[in-house]
């Protein structure tokens, strides 16, 4: 089974300028997770799909975050403009139930 | 709000030195709880999920354990290859929100 799909793998960015990402997760998984995980730190929660709608995006920074998950499938996760404290890993996992979520492996953002 | 903390911060083991790592956390309601291990440069790999105190799962090396307040993942017998950060996570809300825990590194060494 393939599992959840990242890309790309490391980004390098000027602060002020606009980044994306990409996730396909495990397929049949209908949640869909965005998070952050700021080095040495345990991942913070950005956002939560379940199909095509949002559940939950109270930590997500709306001024400069946007995420959308089209077609209840993949999914894009937007920050724009970046800044120097959006410098992170960017996780997304899936889920099937309320069991276990399933990580990618993440997209390491540098923002100089 | 809820809050998860993780102890110790890092370990340093040899080789067949079996050891500990405790989670703590404060919830209201708690609907389970996550073991995740991370190794550098990648996502974390799902290892657990406790969802009642007094549940205990184990895999290979690892035991994890559930009380009320607690919980805490035994390693018996640690080998060289389980070195990573293990995180732990509580599951709360009816949106099913994960709160994570800042990690326990753990290095074992020959």
């Amino acid at each position: 089974e393939a599992g959840v799909a990242q890309s790309p793998r490391y980004k390098i960015i000027e602060k002020r300028q606009s980044v994306a990402f990409w996730c396909n997760p495990i397929s049949g998984h209908a949640t869909l997770y965005w998070y952050q995980q700021i080095l040495g730190q345990g991942p913070k929660l950005l956002i939560q799909f379940q199909n095509n709608g949002v559940v939950d995006d109270s930590q997500l920074p709306k001024d400069r975050f946007s995420a959308e998950r089209l077609k209840g499938v993949d999914s894009t996760l937007k920050i724009q403009p970046a800044k120097l404290e959006d410098s992170a890993v960017y996780l997304c996992a899936s889920s099937l139930d309320l069991g276990g979520q399933f990580f990618g492996p993440g997209t390491r953002l540098t923002v100089l | 709000e809820d809050q998860v903390t993780q102890s110790p911060e890092a370990l340093r083991l040899q080789e067949g030195e079996s050891s500990s790592l405790n989670c703590s956390y404060t919830v209201s309601g708690l609907r389970g709880l996550f073991w995740y291990r991370q190794d550098p440069g990648k996502g974390p790999e799902f290892l657990f999920t406790l969802y009642s105190a007094g549940e205990e799962k184990e895999k290979e090396r690892l035991k994890a354990t559930l009380t009320k307040k607690e919980s805490f993942l035994h390693i018996t017998a640690p080998k060289p290859e389980d070195s990573a950060t293990y995180l732990c996570a509580v599951m709360t809300g009816t949106a099913s929100k994960l709160t994570f825990g800042t990690g326990t590194r753990l290095q074992v060494t020959l």
